[in-house]
């Protein structure tokens, strides 16, 4: 069992489409963090939520987090090709650091 | 920013010899440093975590034996996989967390 899970786990779509990606945890977080991860590179850090039911927005991309701060969502608004990549939630519930399951995003042009 | 950097960028060797990873933190100190193992289309899955002047600790299944960690300074971390086989192959990354995470390049591991 995954301590981050994520879904979905696969995501294609058209450019222009709008999406949604959830990050769910039974453990409560005192933050979680968005990366974004190109073939062959390091994850790229995209935004930290610490305050439950915070929201955060990256130009076209909308960050929550969960009143309860157990989970949190990524909600990108029209789509670009530019968008393709593994997106990657992660947190630490204590001394460890944990990365989400992991959704791959495909934008069709 | 913190910069981590990792050497080699990439390997290739055959079955049953040793690659030693290096993570180094170059303008910080890093008494922690986490390593991951990321197959293909997958998410980073953190096999253990490196503490400067004492043991690593593992996670779950992973096998310590296998994977050696050191790390004797404030500045390097090491990861030797021991008799690899095909199946290690991996790209294998290390980061450091000073107020935030910073990430190594990453060793991409083929084995042979």
């Amino acid at each position: 069992t995954q301590l981050l899970e994520q879904s979905p786990q696969f995501l294609s779509i058209q450019e222009g489409e709008n999406l949604t990606v959830y990050c769910n945890s039974s453990s409560v977080f005192s933050s979680l963090q968005w990366y974004r991860q190109e073939p062959g590179e390091g994850p790229v850090l995209l935004v930290t939520v610490v305050t439950g039911g915070e929201v955060k927005k990256l130009k076209r991309l909308t960050f929550q987090f969960g009143d309860a701060r157990k989970d949190s969502s990524l909600h990108i608004t029209a789509a670009q090709p530019g968008d393709t990549g593994l997106y990657l939630c992660a947190g630490a519930p204590g001394n460890q650091f944990y990365f989400g399951t992991g959704t791959s995003l495909t934008v069709i042009p | 920013g913190a910069v981590v950097s990792q050497h080699p960028s990439w390997v290739i060797c055959k079955s049953g010899t040793s690659v030693k990873i290096e993570c180094r933190s170059l303008d910080f100190q890093a008494t922690t440093m986490f390593w991951y193992r990321q197959f293909p289309k997958q998410s980073l899955m953190l096999m253990a975590t490196s503490n400067e002047g004492s043991k690593a600790t593992y996670e779950q299944g992973v096998e310590k034996d296998k994977f050696l960690i050191n790390h004797a300074s404030l500045t390097l971390s090491t990861l030797t996989v021991t008799s690899a086989h095909p199946e290690d192959s991996s790209f294998y990354i290390c980061s450091a967390p000073v107020e935030t995470q910073y990430f190594g390049p990453g060793t991409r591991l083929l084995v042979l």
